[in-house]
């Protein structure tokens, strides 16, 4: 157990809707990022917030939008879904912004 | 974007032997990491390497921060069955925040 919660674990919906994932870092983390990893694809890095503000943006498309609220949880939304949006979104944590990262168990979207 | 070249992409062994992979990188990085990722879990954080020459262990598994600070290799010694996996590298860039991720060796070991 990676001391990174995510919920849920499982999200079902249809195309065009809209979904918000959260994610709590390990205690003492103020550093959260999110990936998405696809059917048999590596992890590609969205986005990334540090105590509260975002820090690093990745390919993280338009639709999809993350904040970190001052209790350091985050949430990541993603809008308008399309079948390809389905995939593994995961939340990392790491006590600074540069520090080992540990994940959390990820959340499994699926857009039918 | 930043490319990390993972190889091997997969490997199947013997149970016992011995296993290496590695990760390049086209730009110098400050900090190494590696991962094992089971089938629909999270990564899980093996070794991390944050000096360039810095040799680390982890049981039966070794990794090592290259030199030239572009590359970093794991080694598995007499590997057994829970070992299968996806192992990830991931490395920070000296120019920004963004960790980069390798695009994993799948190893499957035979019993």
């Amino acid at each position: 157990d990676s001391g990174v919660t995510q919920t849920p674990k499982h999200l079902i919906t249809a195309t065009g809707q809209r979904v918000t994932l959260r994610c709590s870092p390990r205690s003492g983390d103020l550093s959260v990022y999110w990936y998405q990893q696809s059917l048999d694809q590596g992890l590609q890095f969205l986005i990334q917030y540090y105590n509260g503000e975002e820090r690093a943006k990745g390919n993280i498309l338009e639709r999809f939008s993350a904040q970190q609220f001052p209790d350091l949880h985050s949430e990541l939304n993603l809008s308008s879904l399309e079948l390809g949006d389905s995939a593994l979104y995961f939340c990392a944590s790491s006590v600074v912004g540069q520090g080992s990262q540990f994940f959390g168990p990820g959340t499994r979207l699926t857009v039918l | 974007g930043q490319q990390l070249n993972q190889s091997p992409q997969s490997m199947f062994i013997q149970e016992g032997e011995d296993v290496s992979m590695n990760c390049t990188s086209s730009s110098i990085f400050n900090t190494w990491l590696w991962y094992k990722q089971d089938p629909g879990e999270g990564p899980v954080l093996l070794i991390a390497l944050y000096k360039a020459g810095e040799l680390t262990s982890n049981g039966r598994l070794t990794a090592q921060f290259g030199i030239t600070r572009k590359d970093s290799f794991l080694n598995i010694s007499a590997s057994i069955p829970s070992d299968v996996g996806i192992y990830f590298c991931a490395g920070l860039s000296n120019t920004g925040n963004q960790f980069y991720f390798g695009t994993g060796t799948s190893l499957t070991v035979i019993p």
